[in-house]
């Protein structure tokens, strides 16, 4: 089955600095991509995601890329708010039933 | 609220006992999952259906839990004789057919005292 691997697990980056969180995954049959924001107590929420015939994809100050070969994806957030704090989990999953196989977690802390 | 809706959000249960969660979808969405997530963990999937039929289950769904969605829109997880180990939270989530955007429940928090 699908593997995860995410990194760091915790990262901690000043006010307006950016953040790069890393993922790789094993199964070559995966195909799409999301990234998840987990706020204390709260659900996961959808920020983006990127599908295997797309390299790149970028919706204002977050980003994620994915290299197909390398089989890793990276989410990347610029210009970080101390509202970015939370957990980022990183997910997988193919056309077979599209359950996500998740990473375990970076904790985010923007320090103002 | 339209989306994704599960209750309780909290359950209190002594070791042995049965437990029931249930999991409302958006009400469009033909699959429904539910993962488990501990604490410091991403959510580990359980088991989806579509529509009424539950096609696949993890390793990590022993005998003693059992899920069901019998019209094909809300669905019911039960853990029987619950153990330490089952505390967690219980998340569902729903979606369309294909690769497309899962949303998530707020969860049920189960702590086995």
């Amino acid at each position: 089955g699908e593997n995860v691997e995410q990194h760091p697990s915790t990262l901690s980056v000043q006010e307006g600095d950016s953040a790069v969180i890393k993922c790789t995954y094993s199964d070559s049959a995966s195909n799409y991509f999301p990234w998840y924001k987990q706020e204390l107590g709260k659900r996961p929420q959808l920020i983006i995601d990127i599908r295997s015939n797309v390299g790149e994809k970028k919706d204002q100050r977050i980003a994620v890329t994915l290299n197909k070969t390398a089989k890793h994806f990276s989410l990347h957030i610029t210009e970080t708010q101390p509202e970015d704090s939370a957990v980022y989990f990183c997910a997988a999953s193919t056309d077979a039933g599209n359950m996500l196989t998740f990473g375990g977690g970076t904790r985010l802390m923007v320090k103002p | 609220d339209t989306g994704v809706s599960q209750n309780p959000r909290h359950k209190i249960t002594k070791r042995g006992q049965n437990v029931t969660f249930r999991c409302d979808p958006i009400s469009e969405h033909n699959r429904l999952y539910w993962y488990r997530q501990t604490l410091g963990q991403g959510p580990e999937f359980l088991t989806y259906f579509q529509n009424e039929a539950q096609l696949e289950k993890s390793r990590l769904l022993s005998d003693r839990f059992s899920a069901e969605r019998p019209k094909g829109s809300f669905s019911t997880l039960e853990i029987q004789r619950t153990e330490q180990g089952d505390s967690a939270m219980y998340l569902c989530a729903s979606r369309r057919q294909g690769n497309t955007e899962a949303f998530f429940g707020q969860g049920t928090r189960l702590t086995v005292v």
